[in-house]
C-alpha cells in the first residue's frame, strides 16, 4: 500500500530532551515536507526537500532540523524541544515539480507531540 | 500576509443540508489549488483545480475555481455525518511548485 509512515504517533517529552520523528514513504517520491498544525493557524511548513541531500526552510523552521540522506526517509529532529513546539506534526510527500500529478501531497497519519 | 484565506472558520449543519466552503487566494502566477479533507488524522486529497480544470465533481462534492476573482468554492450537497471534518485549501507556490500555502481550514460538523 502506498503510504507515508510517521513514528511515533504520540509522544510526551520534557524540555531540552532531543527527539526525532521519523518519516518514510514507499512511493519513490522526490519531494518530502514537514508541517505543524496548530489551532487557528492551520498547517505551516517547517522544512521541505526536493530530493536527496537537498533541503530548504519553510515558514517556521526555527528549533527544527531535517536530513535527507535517502530518498524514502525524511526525519524531523528537535535538538532541544520547548513547550511552544507542542503541536500536531505531519510529514507529506509528492512526486515533485513537473511530474504528472505533481503537487498532490500524500500525508502521514500525524505525530502528536507534547513538550512539558 | 495571508496568501490563502478560508471561510467560514466553522460550520454546523443538519444532515441533508447543502454547504458551501470558500477559499480565496492571493498568489502571483497562480497554477493550481487543492482541496483536502481532514478527519481525525491525515488530510486526504479531494480535488485539484488548475487553469485547464476549473470544475471538478465527485459524488456529492463539487468544486469550482474562479481565476478572475481568485477564489474557489467547495460544495457538499445532501450532507451526511461522515462529511464532518476540517476542509483545507492549499495553493502551491508557483515559483517553487512544491512549497504549499494552506488556509486555516473550515471545520464542518454535520448533526444527525
Amino acid at each position: 500500500e502506498a503510504q507515508v509512515t510517521q513514528n511515533p504517533r504520540y509522544l510526551i517529552t520534557v524540555t531540552g530532551k532531543k527527539l526525532t520523528v521519523t518519516c518514510s514513504q514507499n512511493m519513490n517520491h522526490e519531494y518530502m515536507s514537514w508541517y505543524r498544525q496548530d489551532p487557528g493557524l492551520g498547517l505551516r511548513q517547517i522544512y521541505y526537500s526536493m530530493n536527496v541531500e537537498v533541503t530548504d526552510k519553510g515558514d517556521v523552521p526555527e528549533g527544527y532540523k531535517v536530513s535527507r540522506k535517502e530518498k524514502r526517509n525524511f526525519p524531523l529532529i528537535l535538538e532541544s524541544p520547548s513547550p511552544n513546539q507542542t503541536s500536531l506534526y505531519f510529514c507529506a510527500s509528492s512526486e515533485g515539480q513537473g511530474a504528472g500529478g505533481a503537487n498532490v501531497l500524500t500525508f502521514g497519519a500525524g505525530s502528536r507531540l507534547t513538550v512539558l | 500576509e495571508d496568501k490563502v484565506v478560508q471561510s467560514p472558520l466553522s460550520l454546523v449543519v443538519h444532515e441533508g443540508d447543502t454547504v458551501t466552503l470558500n477559499c480565496s487566494y492571493e498568489v502571483t502566477n497562480f497554477r493550481s489549488l487543492l482541496w483536502y479533507k481532514q478527519e481525525k488524522k491525515a488530510p486526504t486529497f479531494l480535488f485539484m483545480l488548475t487553469s485547464s480544470g476549473i470544475e471538478k465533481k465527485s459524488g456529492r462534492l463539487s468544486s469550482i475555481l474562479d481565476k478572475k476573482e481568485l477564489f474557489s468554492i467547495l460544495n457538499i450537497t445532501a450532507t451526511q455525518t461522515g462529511d464532518s471534518a476540517i476542509y483545507l485549501c492549499a495553493v502551491p507556490d508557483p515559483n517553487t511548485g512544491n512549497q504549499f500555502y494552506f488556509g486555516t481550514g473550515t471545520s464542518l460538523t454535520v448533526i444527525p
